[in-house]
């Protein structure tokens, strides 16, 4: 079956680095784009950016554009997400999902907590 | 371009129907998420009115003009959950405001 599996939960402190990874299997890794939004605590569902895994082209939310980097290994069927100078306000869950450019959201991760705290 | 619009929440009794409402989404591209806290969303409709294999048919979708509306009939416990829009504009993908469903 379609599976995105996520990389194991982080802490990190204020001014540090974060990169999450997700390993994609059943389907074939450069037909679909990944696209990765968040979840802060009590908040709603945040669009981060999308990464075409056949190419590597890139679209990133403006509010994160200089801290977010996306890439993809197709050795490996994995993509990752860094971000980067973390601050409180990233403390979230963070999904990645098949799917994005208005295409549906499906499947997605189980989600990787990253709390940032010092 | 900013969040879409919904209701924060909504409650009915089980066996009710609900609707509620997405707005300002001038694109068809309109996907609907299902989420329970802890677990990962759960796409439940894609392209305002179509419902993917597996999906109960209690769940429906609907879009005119900038407005998309989800319709959960029969509520039962199960669907307590918070419910997110999505649909894509100016080259990214935007999520709603998310409405609460409490099944009272």
């Amino acid at each position: 079956q379609v599976e995105l599996v996520q990389s194991g939960g982080e802490v990190k402190k204020p001014g540090a680095s974060v990169k999450v990874s997700c390993k994609a299997s059943g389907y074939t890794f450069t037909s679909y784009g990944i696209t990765w939004v968040r979840q802060a605590p009590r908040q709603g569902l945040e669009w981060m950016g999308w990464i075409n895994v056949y190419n590597g082209n890139t679209n990133y939310a403006q509010e994160l554009q200089g801290r977010v980097k996306m890439t993809t290994d197709t050795s490996t069927n994995t993509v990752y997400m860094e971000l980067r100078s973390l601050q409180s306000d990233d403390t979230a869950v963070y999904y990645c999902v098949r799917g994005g450019r208005g295409g549906p959201f499906d499947p997605w991760g189980q989600g990787t907590l990253v709390t940032v705290s010092a | 371009q900013s969040a879409l619009t919904q209701p924060a929440s909504m409650s009915g009794s089980p066996g009710q129907s609900i609707t509620f409402s997405c707005n300002g989404s001038s694109s068809d591209r309109v996907s609907w998420y299902q989420h329970h806290p802890g677990k990962a969303p759960k796409l439940i409709i894609f392209e305002a009115s179509n419902r993917p294999s597996g999906v109960s048919n209690r769940f429906s979708g609907s879009k005119s003009g900038n407005t998309a509306s989800l319709t959960i009939s029969g509520l039962q416990p199960e669907d307590e959950a918070d419910y997110y829009c999505c649909s894509y504009a100016g080259a990214r993908d935007v999520f709603g405001t998310g409405t609460k469903v409490i099944v009272l």
